[in-house]
């Protein structure tokens, strides 16, 4: 039930551009995006719904692909801010779940 | 307007002893999820509260336990601890009434717990 997320890290040079992936064995409702820096809580960057277009927010956007369960974030041009651990988690429209979230993905920009 | 606030940050403990963690939500939010942080297994979900009254549980034995509020400050109690226990434990607020994949939740930093 656990989604999936690939690769579990990633180092880029400022710049460069990365594709966190997230799929899901169990037909979703949404994608939540989350942040987590060293020592800080996760923080959450978007939402896509089932039905929904796709979100970003300055370099960093996301799809949604609803027949085959799946969800890519793009980040592009990369900054050293970008760093850290990004989670996905995934969500059913009712039948009271909670969210489920991936392992993680580590990504580090160095200079 | 105050974040989701955990205490304590950080704590010790020994094998056997027990632990209460705190979480005060977000000023509203009447929702709180605990969720169990280790390494290389992400979050796995505790518990979510609403109102008092546990509304979801995740498979984790019965030494997990927790309780919310009137004020909806929520505590998660973990008995007879096991050095297996040892991992970050988020809490995280919603305003939402309902549990639905369209909730967005809001975490605290944590409190780290490291079992000896």
């Amino acid at each position: 039930q656990q989604p999936v997320q690939s690769p579990q890290a990633v180092i880029l040079r400022e710049g460069e551009d990365a594709v966190i992936n997230c799929s899901s064995s169990k037909a979703l409702y949404s994608v939540h995006w989350y942040r987590q820096k060293h020592g800080e809580a996760p923080v959450f960057l978007m939402i896509l719904l089932k039905g929904g277009e796709q979100k970003g927010h300055e370099k960093i956007s996301a799809s949604f692909n609803e027949k085959k369960q799946q969800s890519s974030l793009y980040l592009t041009a990369s900054q050293l801010s970008y760093s850290g651990t990004y989670f996905c988690g995934t969500g059913r429209l009712s039948g009271n779940t909670p969210l489920v979230f991936g392992k993680g993905t580590r990504l580090s920009v160095i200079a | 307007k105050a974040g989701v606030t955990q205490t304590p940050r950080y704590l010790i403990k020994t094998r056997g002893q027990q632990v209460t963690l705190s979480c005060s939500p977000i000023s509203g939010h009447r929702s709180v999820s605990w969720y169990q942080q280790t390494p290389g297994q992400g979050l796995q979900f505790l518990f979510e509260y609403f109102s008092e009254t546990q509304r979801n549980k995740g498979n984790f034995p019965g030494r997990f336990s927790g309780r919310q509020f009137s004020n909806s400050r929520s505590e998660m109690n973990v008995s007879t601890l096991e050095l297996g226990d040892s991992a970050l434990y988020l809490c995280a607020s919603s305003s939402s009434g309902t549990t639905s994949g369209a909730n967005v939740l809001t975490f605290g930093a944590g409190s780290r717990l490291t079992v000896l």
